[in-house]
């Protein structure tokens, strides 16, 4: 079982549309998460920063940790044609990070 | 802030040569720098990590003496590539991490193609 398992896609949804990603984990004892987007051929690029359960906001972008079924989310509302990208999931496992395989998210104008 | 720089962003070469590849912090110290590779549609794979002044630590699997990292400064970290050849080609991407930041900043990456 891999420590971070997320859907490949590819995902497709029409511009406006409420975008939901998802990851699962599996070692309880992990306690930071991240999500970062990575455009093709480009580095990725950190979007958001949780530590530990609840909710963060910036914008557009929501996340949203659920600890107690290892399960972590990243909401876009409002998707953009320029949301085009693909988006990874992460947890940090003493200084390493451990990355979900992303998903390849499209938005249609 | 948290900018990370990688140089070249893309190099061809031939088979057998070498090839450097530098990753910088330019606003921020980097304690630490690790060095991921990236084939097509697939996530990043961890090759290493190095701790500025110490020797890299590879992860099982990845040769030491192939990929030569270097840690010198706190701003600054290589990764040679020796004796290149066409399985190597890939996306060498560095990110960083300062001691008072949590997460990693990644760079551009460099794409490698070796001929």
């Amino acid at each position: 079982q891999k420590e971070v398992e997320q859907d490949p896609g590819p995902l497709s949804v029409p511009e406006g549309a409420i975008v939901s990603l998802n990851c699962t984990y599996s070692n309880s004892a992990f306690q930071y998460f991240m999500w970062y987007r990575q455009y093709s051929r480009k580095g990725p690029e950190l979007l958001m920063y949780t530590y530990s359960s609840g909710n963060k906001e910036d914008g557009r972008f929501t996340a949203q940790v659920d600890k107690s079924s290892k399960y972590i989310s990243l909401f876009i509302r409002d998707s953009q044609p320029s949301d085009s990208a693909t988006y990874l999931c992460a947890t940090r496992k003493t200084q390493k990070l451990v990355f979900g395989q992303g998903t390849r998210l499209t938005i249609n104008p | 802030g948290a900018v990370v720089s990688q140089h070249p962003s893309w190099v061809i070469c031939k088979s057998g040569t070498s090839v450097k590849i530098e990753c910088r912090s330019l606003d921020f110290q980097a304690t630490t720098m690790f060095w991921y590779r990236q084939f097509p549609k697939q996530s990043l794979m961890l090759m290493a990590t190095s701790n500025e002044g110490s020797k890299a630590t590879y992860e099982q699997g990845v040769e030491k003496d192939k990929f030569l990292i270097n840690h010198a400064s706190l701003t600054l970290s290589t990764l040679t590539v020796t004796s290149a050849h066409p399985e190597d080609s890939s996306f060498y991407i560095c990110s960083a991490r300062g001691a008072s930041t949590d997460t990693q900043y990644f760079g551009p990456g460099t794409r490698l193609t070796v001929l």
